[in-house]
């Protein structure tokens, strides 16, 4: 059964800095695996979508890293800002089951 | 922009009340999904629908059903709510995606959340 862990559950930086959050799973057979920003009292917004057969994606400042052989992905934020702060998580599909697994998500707050 | 609007930002019922959460999204999105978000347990799979009038259940479907009489609406109702119903109920839609895909292959759109606490 697939599981989608992310460590650390929440994670404080200062502003400017780069940084990597993570997000590991236990079946390597997967379709493609998203991630998703939440903000306090609003939905889900999907980030970026990487496709098993691709090894990252990029949009502005974010760059999502995929290596199913080690089951993990890297969602990598360059030059963080105050308003990345939010909790990411990220969700895998798998070739055999039909839905979304996700993790628990990351807690990430950016000081000023 | 697609948009998915869910009826309540915050519901108080007592035990045993029947509660109604709906959803609706305006980008003609075939599918549509009911989870709930719990501290530390991420996202679950309530129910999903894949077509008006069609529905599946995901992970967790007990002591939950689902109505789609419309295309753009997705209701969930607690038959009989709980205190262990208490949670943030999201709500999703998606296009059916890549030809041979399924309901999870691409993107999905969440509403805000309906935040449910069953007293």
């Amino acid at each position: 059964k697939q599981e989608v862990t992310q460590i650390p559950a929440a994670l404080s930086v200062p502003e400017g800095e780069n940084l990597v959050l993570n997000c590991s799973f236990t079946d390597s057979a997967i379709y493609n695996l998203q991630w998703f920003r939440q903000d306090p009292g609003k939905g889900l917004t999907s980030l970026l979508l990487i496709q098993s057969s691709q090894r990252e994606q990029t949009s502005g400042r974010l760059n999502a890293s995929l290596d199913k052989s080690s089951g993990r992905s890297t969602l990598y934020i360059a030059a963080s800002q105050p308003g990345d702060s939010a909790t990411y998580l990220c969700a895998v599909k798998g070739n055999s089951n039909y839905q979304l697994i996700w993790g628990a998500g990351t807690k990430l707050i950016i000081k000023p | 922009d697609v948009k998915v609007t869910q009826s309540s930002r915050y519901l108080v019922k007592r035990t045993g009340e029947k509660v109604f959460l709906e959803c609706v999204q305006d980008m003609d999105h075939e599918n549509m999904f009911w989870y709930r978000q719990d501290p530390g347990l991420g996202l679950r799979l309530i129910y999903f629908s894949y077509d008006v009038k069609m529905k599946e259940k995901g992970d967790i479907p007990e002591g939950y059903s689902v109505s789609r009489e419309k295309k753009e609406r997705f209701s969930l109702i607690l038959e009989s709510a709980s205190t262990n119903q208490t949670s943030m109920y999201l709500c999703a839609s998606s296009s059916p995606g890549l030809a041979g895909g399924d309901a999870f292959t691409d993107t999905q759109y969440f509403g805000p959340g309906t935040r449910l606490t069953v007293l």
